[in-house]
């Protein structure tokens, strides 16, 4: 099946601080999102980005689908962005197929 | 609209029992999905459902039963509760590819 990995694992940042995540992915996909799940287990839709770019307030995200990557920038971080961040991607052979990658651990310090 | 739903929140079984998570969706959703998160890792597919009537096994849906009677609702049932059942398990639904989750139902199984 399709493969999604995710760097760094781990991040630790300063209020204030810019950071970059990266989800590679192995194939073609039809989908692809950026999740972040907050410290209360729950999972909070960023973006829905099978190519391209878009922007929404400090995030934005970037999906270069011919290189099977994607990237998401988090600017002037703030302690509510903790968390873990999600990247899910869909072959498109059925909606609602999303495989995951591990994630990364951002945590925001004061 | 309430969005994804789950019940119950909690619920601790011992092993052998049997008990249904609960998903119901209020947005005429077509496609519905069940997820499981372990420790320190992404989510997994259980099983899918592209409209009622209609499911499929996804990636791990061993000890897993899934019915859809009606578009609002994907019931998963667990037959005989077994300690590695132990997760967190959250329901899916989107209209396309762009897929939205429920709050979680955090299981444990001893």
């Amino acid at each position: 099946g399709i493969q999604v990995e995710q760097s760094p694992p781990d991040l630790i940042l300063q209020e204030g601080a810019n950071s970059t995540l990266r989800c590679n992915f192995s194939d073609s996909v039809n989908n692809l999102q950026w999740f972040h799940q907050n410290p209360w287990g729950q999972l909070i839709n960023l973006f829905y980005i099978p190519s391209g770019t878009k922007q929404n307030g400090r995030l934005s995200a970037t999906t270069v689908a011919t290189e099977r990557y994607s990237l998401l920038y988090i600017s002037s971080s703030q302690t509510t962005d903790s968390g873990v961040y999600f990247c899910a991607v869909d072959l498109g052979t059925s909606y609602g197929k999303l495989t995951f990658g591990q994630g990364t651990i951002l945590t925001v310090h004061p | 609209n309430a969005g994804v739903t789950q019940t119950p929140k909690f619920q601790v079984l011992k092993t052998g029992q049997s008990m249904t998570l609960q998903c119901a969706q209020d947005m005429n959703h077509e496609y519905m999905s069940w997820y499981r998160q372990d420790p320190g890792m992404g989510l997994r597919l259980i099983h899918y459902s592209v409209g009622a009537g209609i499911t499929d096994q996804g990636e791990v849906p061993n000890g897993y039963n899934v019915s859809r009677s009606t578009t609002e609702d994907f019931p998963l049932r667990l037959l005989s509760a077994a300690p590695s059942q132990t997760s967190v398990y959250f329901c899916a639904s989107g209209r396309s590819y762009e897929q939205y989750f429920g709050p979680g139902t955090r299981l444990t199984v001893t």
